[in-house]
């Protein structure tokens, strides 16, 4: 069975300071696909990056990064050097496939991150 | 522009009175998805269709229905809604295949009184 955990239900911090933001997961697929979705305050859902199951490469993209661990089941997220725009709500997501041969993305209950000036 | 558009993006209603939430995207994309997003538990899945004519339950189908008839369109169907259906809707489409990401419409405010 699928299931994505985001046990930080909200993390405030004052801008500069870095943020991890955690992820677990579970999937019972050898294959699979971890995503890290950001909703600002204005509502809309943007896809932010995606890792395959069979690379463990981190992934550093101007302030994010992510660090991706298969021996903890765990794909987390960090902004260093916060900014106010940074303050959304950002979700996990695994995407593995079903029996059936179709596939389901399932969202972990997402982190609120409030970044103060 | 590349994009999913939901309509409308805000709904009250009264509970009984049918609804139909519409999407459609301009991708051509296979795959299309019905999502509830409510405080505490992220976006549930509620109808998923891997292309046209197929559609499969998510994890919340309870109340509503879908169809889709054509590839770009997925509407959403809540033909006697209840207050407990007050919620966040998104609609997302993808390429078929769990590792494309998913593009989501702007989102439906619904409130059932």
């Amino acid at each position: 069975a699928q299931k994505v955990t985001q046990a930080q239900t909200e993390i405030s911090v004052v801008e500069k300071e870095d943020v991890t933001l955690d992820c677990v997961y579970e999937t019972r697929d050898t294959t699979y696909y971890l995503f890290w979705y950001k909703q600002p305050p204005s509502g809309e859902l943007v896809f932010l990056i995606r890792r395959n199951s069979f690379d463990e490469q981190n992934e550093i993209s101007g302030r994010y990064s992510w660090n991706f661990q298969k021996s903890t089941s765990s794909f987390n997220f960090t902004i260093t050097a916060s900014q106010v725009v940074d303050s959304a709500v950002y979700f996990c997501a695994l995407s593995d496939h079903l029996n059936t041969g179709g596939f389901k993305t399932i969202f972990g209950a997402g982190t609120r991150l409030f970044v103060k000036a | 522009e590349a994009q999913v558009t939901q309509n409308p993006r805000y709904l009250i209603t009264v509970t009984g009175k049918k609804l139909t939430v519409t999407c459609s995207q301009n991708m051509n994309h296979e795959y299309m998805s019905w999502y509830r997003q409510d405080p505490g538990l992220g976006l549930r899945q509620i109808y998923y269709s891997m292309n046209v004519e197929v559609t499969d339950k998510g994890d919340v189908p309870e109340g509503y229905k879908v169809s889709r008839k054509e590839k770009r369109n997925f509407p959403l169907i809540l033909e006697s809604p209840s207050p407990n259906q007050t919620s966040l809707y998104f609609c997302a489409s993808s390429h078929r295949g769990p590792n494309s990401p998913l593009h989501f419409g702007n989102g439906t405010r619904l409130t059932v009184t």
